[in-house]
């Protein structure tokens, strides 16, 4: 019963470096998205998708890259990181419509020094 | 852009008590309000989804209350328990897919 997994649950980058933050749904949910968790800003959302090769931008997407190549997964791409995107990172996914919930993943600690 | 609020941000009660959460928004076009909790360093997990035809919603001891006039929702526990220990988070739901969140409620229960 997996619902939503990120990895890497924990990630420690230096300004300027790369990476890619995993998150995989096995639900079968057209809707993923990404947010990110600041202290007294609440969630945010960063990107989201609604099918395969179907993404766009949501209220936070400068520094973020995201492509949805299969239902399953929808990866989150820091091109080169910055102390401004230390930050918790939460996966959810839902079937999109409006009378259905949305699944979060436990959620990606990233620190950038 | 929508705004959601939650007030108090820091909720402390001795066990047993009842209590009410708060949620704000400043557009009333929603298409539904969700209840969430966080425990710490875990994701959320939906408690109670509320549709914009609907006045409320119950789950055990929760019960969640829409009114979409005022731009308010409620949460409401019975009979508080230590385990109800957690953030507590709406998030209301308009077109395009967006969920707009408040920034949660930290409830601690005292045994």
């Amino acid at each position: 019963n997996a619902g939503v997994t990120q990895t890497p649950k924990f990630q420690v980058l230096k300004t300027g470096q790369s990476m890619t933050l995993q998150c995989a749904q096995d639900m079968n949910h057209e809707y993923m998205s990404w947010y990110r968790q600041d202290p007294g800003m609440g969630l945010r959302l960063i990107h989201y998708s609604v099918g395969a090769g179907i993404t766009d931008q949501g209220e936070v997407p400068n520094g973020y890259n995201v492509s949805r190549s299969t239902t399953e997964d929808f990866p989150l791409r820091l091109l080169s990181a910055a102390p401004s995107q230390t930050s918790v990172y939460f996966c959810a996914s839902s079937t999109g419509t409006s009378g259905n919930t949305i699944y979060f993943g436990e959620g990606s600690w990233l620190t950038v020094v | 852009k929508q705004e959601v609020t939650q007030i108090p941000a820091a909720l402390s009660v001795p066990e047993g008590e009842n209590l009410v959460l708060n949620c704000s928004f400043t557009d009333s076009a929603i298409y539904n309000l969700q209840w969430f909790r966080q425990d710490p360093g875990k994701g959320l997990t939906s408690l109670l989804l509320i549709q914009s035809s609907q006045r409320e919603q119950t789950s055990g001891r929760l019960n969640a209350s829409l009114d979409k006039s005022s731009g308010r929702s409620t949460l409401y526990i019975a009979a508080s328990q230590p385990g109800d220990s957690a953030t507590y988070l709406c998030a209301a739901k308009y077109t395009g897919n967006q969920f707009y969140f408040g920034t949660g409620t930290s409830l601690t229960v005292i045994p």
